[in-house]
C-alpha cells in the first residue's frame, strides 16, 4: 500500500503525560502536514514541511507541540505535557507540490483522548 | 474569522437525485478550491477541485461550480447513489496549506 499512513491509530493517555505520533507519507511526496480535527470542525492547519525543513507553524501551535521530519521521510508530532484540550483527531497529508497545484492525501489520522 | 463556511451541517437526499453542497469563502486569495469526502474512522479523500480562474470543472458525477463575484462555490453530484453518503468538506488553498470549511454531512435516503 502506498498511501499516507499513521501510527498510532488511538491513543489514550492521562493529563500531563507526552505523547509522540508518526506519520510516513507517500514516498515521493515532498510536503508534509500536520492537522487537528475536532468534532464538527474541518481539520485545522498546525504544521508542514518541505522535504525536512518546517516552513510554518500555526498560531494554534502552542510551545508544547513540536514537529519533526529528520530525513525528509515519516515525520513525528510530539505533545509534552498533554491536556485534556489537545483531545482530537491528528491528521497527516502529504503532497507532491506541482506549481500552484496542491492535492493532499491524507492519512487515517490518530485519534487522541486525553483523560 | 471563518475563511471558508459551510452553512448546511446536514443535507439529506433521495436516491438517484440531484445532491447540491454550498461552500462560501471570504478570502480572496485562494488558487485553488478542494472538496474532500469522509467516511468515519477514515482521513479525507480529495474528491475534485477548481481553480480560481475557472467557473466549472466536471468529473464523473461531480461538478464544481465557482462563482467568485459572489465568493461561493457549490458541488453537484448526480445521480446521488447511497455511497455518496459521508461528509463533504470544502477548502480554499492558499499555498502551503489548505484551510477548510466544517463540514456538510450528505445522507442519501434509498
Amino acid at each position: 500500500d502506498t498511501g499516507v499512513s499513521q501510527d498510532p491509530r488511538h491513543k489514550i493517555t492521562k493529563r500531563g503525560q507526552n505523547v509522540t505520533f508518526r506519520c510516513d507519507p507517500i514516498s515521493e511526496h515532498n510536503r508534509l502536514y500536520w492537522y487537528r480535527q475536532t468534532l464538527g470542525q474541518g481539520p485545522e492547519f498546525l504544521t508542514y514541511f518541505q522535504n525536512e525543513a518546517q516552513l510554518e507553524k500555526s498560531r494554534l501551535l502552542s510551545d508544547r507541540f513540536s514537529a519533526e521530519r529528520p530525513k525528509g521521510s515519516f515525520s513525528t508530532l510530539e505533545i509534552q505535557r498533554t491536556e485534556q484540550g489537545d483531545s482530537a483527531m491528528y491528521l497527516c497529508a502529504s503532497s507532491l507540490v506541482r506549481g500552484f497545484y496542491n492535492e493532499q492525501f491524507f492519512g487515517p489520522g490518530t485519534r487522541l483522548t486525553v483523560l | 474569522d471563518q475563511q471558508v463556511k459551510q452553512n448546511s451541517p446536514s443535507l439529506s437526499v433521495q436516491e438517484g437525485r440531484i445532491s447540491i453542497l454550498n461552500c462560501d469563502y471570504t478570502n480572496s486569495m485562494f488558487d485553488y478550491f478542494l472538496w474532500y469526502k469522509k467516511y468515519p474512522a477514515e482521513g479525507p479523500t480529495f474528491l475534485i477541485s477548481i481553480s480560481s480562474i475557472k467557473d466549472k470543472n466536471e468529473d464523473g458525477r461531480f461538478t464544481v461550480f465557482l462563482n467568485k463575484s459572489a465568493k461561493h462555490l457549490s458541488l453537484h453530484i448526480v445521480p446521488s447513489q447511497p455511497g455518496d453518503s459521508a461528509v463533504y468538506f470544502c477548502a480554499g488553498d492558499s499555498n502551503y496549506q489548505l484551510i477548510w470549511g466544517a463540514g456538510t454531512k450528505l445522507i442519501i435516503k434509498p
